[in-house]
């Protein structure tokens, strides 16, 4: 079975600083990869997902970007925090033809 | 994206109760999904759903994949208080690759 290892758990960051965010997954090769924001403790919004290396697909414009140096880890990054970019980060991998597996979140307070 | 109604948005319910939701969508699903998360961790999936009318149990957790194809229900019987979470569906459409739609989440507080 897969393990999505997300870090760090929580995060505060002053507005217009960096941030890294970094997931790595285990148990798995080639898996479609996913970043999703929640606000709130409520919906899920896909911010990026990549089927492969280098490959990045972005479903809003905003202030993120993201990428996939290897098959197995996916990096969510901004230049420049906005105070809207706080929330709970949530990575997740698929294999083919199976749902999803959440990484256990990065709540991101940006002050 | 693809829009996923599920309802109801928040329960408030008594130990012991019975719980129903449900997700209903226009387009034609393949698969259903269901999940649970907990304050400050990641959703994990509780039942997944591949055929319609498949009816799939997980303990007190029973989810049904709608006949139409166009909705999903999960009910859980005799509520605990550790039932308490946001619960999630999510479908992927038919046709449509791998990416599974979520749903905006029920809101379940189990009063002891």
């Amino acid at each position: 079975s897969q393990t999505i290892h997300q870090w760090p758990a929580t995060l505060v960051q002053p507005v217009g600083s960096p941030l890294s965010l970094e997931c790595t997954v285990e148990g798995t090769s080639n898996p479609n990869l996913y970043w999703y924001r929640q606000a709130a403790g409520r919906g899920l919004q896909l911010l990026f997902y990549s089927v492969g290396i280098g490959q990045i697909s972005s479903e809003v414009p905003q202030n993120l970007s993201a990428s996939r140096p290897q098959d197995r880890q996916f990096i969510l990054s901004s230049k420049k925090l906005l105070l809207s970019d706080s929330g709970f980060y949530l990575c997740a991998s698929q294999r083919i033809n199976y749902g999803y597996t959440f990484g256990s979140g990065t709540r991101l307070t940006v002050v | 994206g693809q829009q996923l109604n599920q309802s109801p948005q928040s329960m408030f319910i008594q130990e012991g109760e019975d719980v129903s939701m449900n997700c209903t969508s226009s387009s034609i699903f393949n698969t259903w999904l269901w999940y649970k998360q907990e304050p400050g961790e990641g959703p994990v999936l509780l039942i997944a759903l591949y055929k319609a009318g498949e009816l799939t149990s997980n303990g007190r957790l029973t989810a049904q994949f709608g006949i139409t194809r166009k909705d999903s229900f999960l009910n859980i019987s005799a509520s605990i208080p550790s039932d308490v979470g946001i619960y999630f569906c999510a479908g992927r459409i038919r046709n449509t690759g791998n990416q599974f739609y979520f749903g905006t989440g029920t809101s379940l507080t189990v009063i002891p």
